[in-house]
């Protein structure tokens, strides 16, 4: 089994605050990291995905870094919003077969 | 718009009933996965499919089979319900290579095990 690592488990932030998450899996026999953004009541949705060491994603206040050689990747919300309100799962892929092994997630909640 | 479905948003039934979970896909997907999400535990993959009559277990397949006769239907079977299994399962599609894949998730249905 390949373990996926997030943390924390929940985060409580204000509105405006910026923050960011751990994901941390294992480095050999690395493929894919893929970010997964689950609000309430919605399906999850894929927010990125990062192949290359060094790689970096951005979208809108939401970026993301990926280090392959040791093992992690950050997600990085700049200026919080209610919206962001979200459970966010990273995934690990070892092959290009499109199974992924999935973290627990880290709950944000953002208050006004 | 890319759409991934489930026959039920909720379920009730009893102990030792036969339940049937229904994923339906419009994206001609070649992977078809069942996950079930209990609070803390994250998603975890109970099977996994890459082909019309293919499976492979996934972590937590005990209690579970499942069923892929087309390309776009996936069935998660519960032989004999039990409590334990009370949970959101999700299910899931992707496409296999060359790009790097994500996978789509359907609503999620909610199953309560009397």
């Amino acid at each position: 089994i390949l373990n996926v690592e997030q943390s924390p488990q929940s985060l409580h932030v204000q509105e405006g605050d910026s923050t960011n998450f751990t994901c941390s899996f294992p480095s050999s026999n690395f493929y894919a990291l893929h970010w997964y953004r689950w609000e309430t009541a919605k399906s999850p949705e894929a927010l990125f995905v990062m192949t290359l060491n060094g790689d970096e994603k951005k979208k809108g206040r939401i970026s993301a870094t990926l280090n392959t050689k040791e093992g992690y990747s950050y997600l990085y919300i700049k200026g919080s919003q209610p919206e962001d309100s979200a459970t966010y799962l990273c995934a690990s892929d070892n092959t290009n077969a499109g199974k992924s092994t999935f973290g627990d997630g880290t709950t944000l909640t953002v208050k006004p | 718009d890319v759409k991934v479905t489930q026959s039920s948003r909720y379920l009730v039934k009893r102990t030792g009933e036969k339940v049937f979970l229904e994923c339906v896909q419009d994206m001609d997907h070649e992977n078809m996965f069942w996950y079930r999400q209990d609070p803390g535990l994250g998603l975890r993959l109970i099977y996994f499919s890459y082909d019309v009559k293919m499976k492979e277990k996934g972590d937590i397949p005990e209690g579970y089979s499942v069923s892929r006769e087309k390309k776009e239907r996936f069935s998660l079977i519960l032989e004999s319900a039990s409590t334990n299994q009370t949970s959101m399962y999700l299910c899931a599609s992707s496409r296999v290579g060359p790009t790097y894949n994500e996978q789509f998730f359907g609503p999620g249905t909610r199953l309560t095990v009397l």
